[in-house]
């Protein structure tokens, strides 16, 4: 069974410029969690779709936006790039198993550099 | 929201030594305590997870205790291979919240 896939795995962009990554979940999973992983601030969490609906949402700017589809791929967006945007962006998948989330599996992550 | 703690921040031990991570949170409404290991270049991956019905869980040479009344919770890792150094984290959720919360990570490395 294939793992959690992001794409790209490295982005440069420009500071002021929006962008768009990408997350394909395990099959069957239909829960989608994104992260940001920065060496000061570590692993937080930014939102949770199941269903292409957004169940939970962590403290970030509303520049940090994402969506769901129907197949449960993920994508995620960031507006107005800021240079503490940079960061390791990880995304999780999970099922549902008697009404809960079972464990996380982490995709290798999109490294954003923004300059 | 929950703030969870992770101790120490680094730790080198020798080939075939025990090592020990611990980790505090501070939600007592948290249920659930994955921990991960993150080798460089890789997302997380999860080694071992417990739920606060459960006193303490092990695989092979890994092992996490969890103390709800004094809502803290370690990893335990016997027999340590070189193949063990990464950062490892630990982090606290509601079971139906998939929220993770995570500690700031313990970079361990495995002296041989």
């Amino acid at each position: 069974k294939a793992g959690v896939t992001q794409t790209p795995r490295y982005l440069i962009k420009t500071r002021g410029q929006q962008v768009t990554l990408s997350c394909s979940p395990i099959s069957g999973h239909r829960s989608v969690s994104w992260y940001q992983q920065t060496p000061g601030q570590g692993l937080q969490f930014l939102f949770e779709y199941f269903s292409e609906t957004q169940r939970n949402k962590g403290n970030f700017p509303g520049r940090f936006s994402g969506r769901q589809f129907s197949n449960s791929r993920s994508e995620m967006n960031v507006s107005t790039l800021e240079l503490g945007d940079s960061a390791l962006y990880l995304c999780a998948s999970s099922y549902m198993q008697g009404g809960v989330n079972t464990e996380a599996f982490f995709g290798q992550g999109t490294r954003l550099t923004v300059v | 929201g929950e703030n969870v703690e992770q101790h120490p921040s680094t730790l080198s031990v020798q080939e075939g030594d025990s090592a020990v991570i611990k980790c505090t949170y501070s939600d007592s409404a948290s249920n659930y305590f994955p921990w991960y290991k993150q080798e460089l270049g890789k997302g997380p991956q999860l080694i071992i997870d417990i739920r606060s019905n459960v006193g303490e869980k092990k695989d092979q040479r890994i092992a996490v205790t969890l103390n709800k009344t004094a809502k803290h919770f370690s990893l335990h890792i016997t027999e340590t291979q070189p193949e063990d150094s990464a950062v490892y984290f630990c982090a606290a959720s509601l079971v139906d919240d998939y929220k993770l919360s995570f500690g700031a990570g313990t970079t361990v490395t495995v002296r041989a």
